[in-house]
């Protein structure tokens, strides 16, 4: 079946570059994406990337997407204490843009000053 | 401006007492979604629904849980008898599907503790 598997936890010194990896099941999704969750708020989407796409740049984020070993990743430029947050991958299943969406786990992102 | 609004907030109640949930999608969306999330399991689908007809409800325990769409400003997850293990932060959110874009529009949740 469909499944999403993320890192649980990343810690980062502010500045550093932060790099957010996900791996999916569903060769067939066409549509990859990345939300966020600040503490006591619900998710909010970053990014998303097209399947037919390898890379796509976003002011501070970089998605890459590696279709042959179905792994998608979030990397944030010159992380910031504002950037610490729970991310989210997420693929939409089998019926293309109009089926559920399927989470992974989340990965807590700490940056230290 | 438009936002997903779920109520109540902060839901404390007792085993065995029936629990409702509410949520007003974003005017003009036509999918609306209900999550779990819990430190254990993560984000968890429960149900969503078209066009206020359900699509999927395969995530939900049917014994206890119904969700339904009344009208299409109101989605209701309803929980009874409530017991300790559905304590978790419950999520509304909403699409537009013409928009082709895959984004949903999450509510702030609802965190229900069952004691």
């Amino acid at each position: 079946g469909e499944d999403v598997e993320q890192s649980l936890f990343l810690s980062v010194r502010e500045g550093d570059s932060s790099v957010i990896n996900c791996t999916y099941t569903d060769s067939s999704s066409t549509y990859l994406y990345w939300y966020k969750q600040e503490p006591g708020a619900g998710l909010q989407l970053l990014t998303y990337i097209f399947s037919n796409m390898d890379m796509k740049q976003d002011q501070r984020l970089t998605v890459l997407l590696n279709k042959k070993d179905k792994h998608l990743s979030l990397r944030i430029a010159d992380t910031q204490t504002g950037d610490s947050a729970i991310y989210f991958c997420a693929e939409r299943g089998r019926a293309g843009n109009t089926g559920k969406l399927i989470f992974g786990q989340g990965t807590t992102l700490q940056v230290k000053p | 401006d438009a936002r997903v609004t779920q109520t109540p907030r902060h839901k404390v109640t007792e085993m065995g007492q029936e629990v409702t949930m509410r949520c007003q999608p974003i005017l003009g969306h036509n999918t609306v979604f209900w999550y779990r999330q819990t430190m254990m399991q993560g984000l968890e689908l429960l149900a969503y629904f078209r066009n206020r007809a359900p699509l999927d409800d395969s995530g939900m325990p049917k014994d206890r849980f119904s969700a339904e769409m009344p009208d299409a400003t109101l989605a209701t997850l309803k929980i009874q008898p409530s017991e300790p293990r559905d304590s978790a932060v419950y999520f509304c959110a909403s699409e537009k599907l013409e928009a082709n874009t895959g984004e949903l529009f999450f509510g702030e949740g609802s965190r229900l503790t069952v004691l």
